[in-house]
């Protein structure tokens, strides 16, 4: 199995709203990356998680909640989102930390619409 | 610091060739590029590491310039499904265990 999932595909919400993504690969991979994507951009990274521990955080507004249950499954809590933070949420994979030998495997996304 | 791709956006013939670069202004530890489908998710292609060893798909052809920090991926003979944006990701000397990417450039190859 060599994918990354994501759910759910599309997700509208409003601004009170709180919400979950989540993110599962079956791998093994000991890496696991949240990306925000806008329209005609490349992906920013939000938050790296390594071994199950966050281990990079790009300075996220913390109405963005990341959270690793396991070393399986990845979740991005969302509470009081602003119309601006709409956007594809990519999720990643990779064999371990650190990009130097580790391609990165990515889910489709969750296409994300803030009312 | 993000990585800068030129062209930022090329139309092809079938069959015809093309050259994506990537340059930056940091010491380079890696290179990725990666393609992404309108709609769809970024896929690999290819690692570049510095020393010159590399890691990818068999069909696809790049190079890594170290003195002048700057790769270059080759799509030759190119077909139909080559179409989307390229974006090359960057780990450098300073970027701690991250990968900053480019900002892309689109690729459509008309028949």
């Amino acid at each position: 199995d060599t994918e990354v999932t994501q759910t759910p595909k599309h997700l509208v919400m409003g601004m009170t709203n709180k919400k979950s993504l989540k993110c599962e690969q079956h791998m093994g991979h000991r890496a696991m990356y949240w990306y925000k994507q806008k329209a005609k951009k490349p992906p920013e990274l939000m938050f790296v998680y390594s071994y199950e521990k966050l281990s990079i955080n790009e300075s996220v507004p913390s109405r963005f909640s990341p959270e690793c249950p396991n070393s399986s499954l990845l979740n991005l809590h969302l509470h009081a989102l602003q119309p601006e933070d709409s956007a594809l949420y990519l999720c990643a994979s990779s064999q371990d930390p650190g990009p130097t030998y580790n391609e990165q495997f990515f889910g489709p996304g969750t296409r994300l619409t803030v009312l | 610091q993000q990585p800068v791709q030129s062209p930022q956006a090329v139309i092809l013939r079938e069959g015809e060739d093309a050259v994506i670069n990537c340059s930056s202004s940091k010491a380079l530890y890696s290179v990725h590029w990666y393609r992404q489908k309108h709609g769809e998710a970024p896929v690999f292609l290819m690692i570049l590491l510095k020393g010159g060893e590399q890691k990818g798909h068999e069909k696809i052809s790049a190079s890594f310039n170290e003195k002048k920090q700057q790769s270059s991926l080759y799509l030759t003979a190119s077909q139909l499904s080559y179409s989307g944006t390229y974006f090359c990701g960057t780990e450098t000397e300073t970027s701690g265990s991250r990968l900053t990417f480019g900002e892309g450039t689109q690729l459509t190859v008309n028949p």
